[in-house]
């Protein structure tokens, strides 16, 4: 199955700095990639997606690139803020199709 | 985005009873959903692939007996933890495939199980 690795667990940054988070995964036959943002408690949001036969998204603050070759993609924020503190997890969807493999998610702390 | 419900929020039981929880989607018809456990500060982890009217599908290392999930309209999945004890105690999550789009998932508000 497909096995996703993501770094770094916890991240802290000024307000204002950007954020990078990283993920690789095995399986080629991955083609969709999710990012979630989990706020305590709570449950994931999707905040960016990526379709393998893109290579870079954008959203306003975030960003998502992907490297097919290399089997890594990664999650960019820019102009942090407070609430943008909370735990990212990415995903990949493996050889199914439908199943998501997730991270095991990074923890960011925006400091004012 | 599309809308999952899920319920109970919380619940806390004895040792040895059993809990059911339910899964919606209240704006679209999921014939996938999924359920996931999550430790504190850990990540998702997917114990089985709910199938509108057909068994689920178990990820290694689940006990289908344990964890029985039920699948039985395109709107419904429940979850029911048979004989509860304090190991089960943990954050239960299911999720469904939007109409939309065959890949995104959204996600219910999460069930906290505490096992006395």
């Amino acid at each position: 199955g497909e096995n996703v690795e993501q770094h770094p667990s916890t991240l802290s940054v000024q307000e204002g700095d950007s954020a990078v988070i990283k993920c690789t995964y095995s399986d080629s036959a991955s083609n969709y990639f999710p990012w979630y943002k989990q706020e305590l408690g709570k449950r994931p949001q999707l905040i960016i997606d990526i379709r393998s036969n893109v290579g870079e998204k954008k959203d306003q603050r975030i960003a998502v690139t992907l490297n097919k070759t290399a089997k890594h993609f990664s999650l960019h924020i820019t102009e942090t803020q407070p609430e943008d503190s909370a735990v990212y997890f990415c995903a990949a969807n493996g050889n199914t199709g439908n199943q998501f493999y997730f991270g095991t998610g990074t923890s960011l702390t925006v400091i004012p | 985005g599309a809308v999952v419900s899920q319920h109970p929020s919380r619940v806390i039981c004895k040792s040895g009873t059993s809990v059911k929880i339910e899964c919606r989607s209240l704006d679209f018809q999921a014939t996938t959903m999924f359920w996931y456990r999550q430790f504190p500060k850990q990540s998702l982890m997917l114990m089985a692939t709910s199938n509108e009217g057909s068994k689920a599908t178990y990820e290694q290392g689940v006990e289908k007996d344990k964890f029985l999930i039920n699948h039985a309209s395109l709107t419904l999945s429940t979850l029911t933890v048979t004989s509860a004890h304090p190991e089960d105690s943990s954050f239960y999550i299911c999720s469904a495939f939007s109409g939309g789009d065959k890949n995104i998932q959204y996600f219910g508000a999460g069930t906290r199980l505490s096992v006395l």
